[in-house]
């Protein structure tokens, strides 16, 4: 069975740090798989997403960036914190070539507080 | 562009007692409508989709939703709720991403309280 790992699961950095999330996939080979946060009070908005290593793309201009390394990670970083970019992070995948119809498998999530 | 509108923010609720979850979508091409549930500090988790084909649908733990194109709505229901089934429930469209994959577009949500 395909399990979705994120770490750490709560983080709490100061502003103008550094940050490095971590998202792994197993038990599935050339998934998609995508970045969303959840700001409080508002719901999930899709940050980047990837369909093969090296590839990805931005849905909203921001602070962070994201890196697919080898096939079943995805890492979520930024150079400087932003007190903005406070939230809870959720990694999830979904099956390559797939379409609008597809369920997209979500990891536990990591809750990030900058002070 | 497609969106999802969740007009009540909290729902409270007796145990036992049925419970709808309202979901209104906008959508200018072919629509595929999501429910997650998401518990505390968890991430979320699929209850039921839409993609065509009979309007009710029926998910996971007793929930079940309606597909309505003439009011584009696609409420979540469940007949009797358990403690067990707070939590909060996300209503998602879905639009194909350039490239392949999928962009679930989500509504704010709706925290269900279930009270004894």
């Amino acid at each position: 069975s395909q399990t979705i790992h994120q770490w750490p699961a709560t983080l709490v950095q100061p502003v103008g740090s550094p940050l490095s999330l971590e998202c792994t996939v197993e038990g599935t080979s050339n998934p998609n798989l995508y970045w969303y946060r959840q700001a409080a009070g508002r719901g999930l908005q899709l940050l980047f997403y990837s369909v093969g290593i090296g590839q990805i793309s931005s849905e909203v201009p921001q602070n962070l960036s994201a890196s697919r390394p080898q096939d079943r990670q995805f890492i979520l970083s930024s150079k400087k914190l932003l007190l903005s970019d406070s939230g809870f992070y959720l990694c999830a995948w979904s099956v390559l070539a797939g379409g609008p119809t597809d369920e997209q498998y979500f990891g536990p999530g990591t809750r990030l507080t900058v002070t | 562009a497609q969106s999802v509108t969740q007009l009540d923010s909290q729902v409270p609720v007796f145990e036992e007692a049925p419970v709808e979850l309202r979901c209104n979508y906008s959508s200018s091409v072919s629509v595929y409508l999501f429910w997650y549930v998401q518990y505390p500090n968890q991430g979320l988790q699929l209850l039921l989709k839409y993609l065509s084909g009979s309007t009710l649908v029926k998910g996971i733990n007793g929930f079940e939703a309606e597909f309505n194109k003439s009011q584009t709505s696609f409420h979540l229901r469940k007949p009797s709720v358990h403690i067990s089934d707070t939590a909060e429930y996300f209503c998602a469209v879905s639009g194909r991403l350039t490239g392949g994959g999928n962009k679930l577009t989500f509504g704010t949500g709706t925290q269900l309280k279930v009270e004894l």
